[in-house]
């Protein structure tokens, strides 16, 4: 089975924070995701890497910031965290097309962060 | 802006029932998938469904797309209380990109 698990369930921090959410996957995936998720507001990208050391922004990379050094491990950094980030992240990832069942995507369980 | 929306945003059923829900989408696809959302958890990969195909099953869940109208509608039948989720769609943003777009969700209750 893919696993994808992220560093945290919960986190709480303080405005002005540095704050790293942490996503690892084993099943070899080239692509990899990090979402935010609010109420009404769905799923929106924040950032996307393709390869090692290579990243894409999403529609929402204002404030934040990735790391692609390992094929598995993909880090979202809150440079200075901010009241308006408190929300749920999500990572995903995913083969790169044309490889086998591309198009899916599979996530971990999510991170609660709450910024005070 | 959203491509995949989903209609209604809630829904509340009694077991046995089905559910019903929609997904619209604005840009050509080449296929459209459906993602189920546990409260507090991450989404998991339901079904694809491609743009030459109008329909695809899957157990108790049956997808049917139009093309023409650009609209999908998810149906679960014979509802069971764990099937109270999240429903969301999602497409491809382009041909050429890997990053999927995702609608905003349909909530669905279902009580025992």
């Amino acid at each position: 089975d893919v696993k994808v698990t992220q560093s945290s369930r919960y986190l709480v921090k303080r405005t002005g924070e540095k704050v790293f959410l942490e996503c690892v996957q084993d099943m070899d995936h080239e692509n990899m995701f990090w979402y935010r998720q609010d109420p009404g507001l769905g799923l929106r990208l924040i950032y996307f890497s393709y390869d090692v050391k290579m990243k894409e922004k999403g529609d929402i990379p204002e404030g934040y910031s990735v790391s692609r050094e390992k094929k598995e491990r993909f880090s979202l950094i809150l440079e200075s965290a901010s009241t308006n980030q408190t929300s749920m992240y999500l990572c995903a990832s995913s083969f790169k097309s044309p490889g086998g069942a591309w198009e899916t995507q599979y996530f971990g369980p999510g991170t609660r962060l709450l910024v005070l | 802006s959203q491509q995949g929306e989903e209609d209604p945003q809630a829904l509340s059923i009694q077991e046995g029932e089905n559910a019903t829900m929609n997904c619209s989408y604005k840009t050509s696809i080449n296929n459209l998938q459906w993602y189920r959302q546990n409260s507090g958890r991450g989404l998991v990969h339901l079904i694809l469904i491609r743009s030459n195909e109008r329909e695809k099953h899957s157990g108790r869940l049956r997808v049917t797309l139009d093309t023409s109208k650009k609209s999908s509608s998810l149906l679960i039948t014979a509802s069971r209380a764990a099937d109270t989720a999240s429903y969301f769609c999602a497409s491809r943003r382009s041909y050429n990109t890997d990053k999927l777009i995702f609608g905003t969700g349909t909530r669905l209750q279902v009580f025992p």
